[in-house]
């Protein structure tokens, strides 16, 4: 059974630019969540998708966006980007929210210089 | 509001030695669930343990051990007879029901184990 898939797994942007990530869960997994792991703030949650709604959000600016497809896949997106935005971005998936236990991927790792 | 706290943040053991990692949570709510993740240098968090706030027996899988305990709000865990593979930042989480899928991590605790 294939894990949770991430793509890019690098990628390097500079301030101002945009960027897309993208998550493709577990087959059978209907939720998927995002977080930003940085060395200051540690693992902080950005959104959690569950059948294409996003069902709650972090306490990120609105440059930090996403979205969840129909083949529950994701993509979150980030505007305007700016050097505190550096950080590694992990994409979790499971069955359904809250009392399921979440799989991650090797999440995307975005550098913006 | 929702809180763990992790206060080991390093620990170096000696290869064959017991290592035990401390988590205390903070929760109003009466339903939850705790977490364990283990982080390698790959970046991925490895799913350990999932324990819900009614079940407080502890577990034992292979090396790894975990004891919850409601009345001091803590779910340690413990490796036996460490091994070098067991190096990595281990990452104890919180999730409630009124908080959907959102887990609330610790600092995580970083774990050396010296050959």
């Amino acid at each position: 059974k294939a894990g949770v898939t991430q793509t890019p797994r690098y990628l390097i942007k500079t301030r101002g630019q945009q960027v897309t990530l993208s998550c493709s869960p577990i087959s059978g997994h209907r939720s998927v969540s995002w977080y930003q792991q940085t060395p200051g703030q540690g693992l902080q949650f950005l959104f959690e998708y569950f059948s294409e709604t996003q069902r709650n959000k972090g306490n990120f600016p609105g440059r930090f966006s996403g979205r969840q497809f129909s083949n529950s896949r994701s993509e979150m997106n980030v505007s305007t980007l700016e050097l505190g935005d550096s950080a590694l971005y992990l994409c979790a998936s499971s069955l359904r929210p809250y009392r399921f236990e979440a799989f991650f991927g090797q999440g995307t790792r975005l550098t913006v210089v | 509001a929702q809180k763990v706290t992790q206060a080991q943040t390093e620990i170096s053991v000696v290869e064959k030695e017991d290592v035990t990692l401390d988590c205390v949570y903070e929760t109003r709510d009466t339903t939850y669930y705790l977490f364990w993740y283990k982080q390698p240098p790959s970046g991925e968090l490895v799913f350990l343990i999932r324990r819900n706030s009614f079940d407080e027996q502890n577990e034992i899988s292979g090396r790894y051990s975990w004891n919850f305990q409601k009345s001091t709000s803590s779910f340690n865990f413990t490796i036996t007879a460490s091994q070098v593979v067991d190096s990595a930042v281990y990452f104890c989480a919180l999730s409630d029901e009124n908080t959907g899928n959102q887990f609330y991590f610790g600092t995580g605790t970083s774990l050396t184990v010296i050959p």
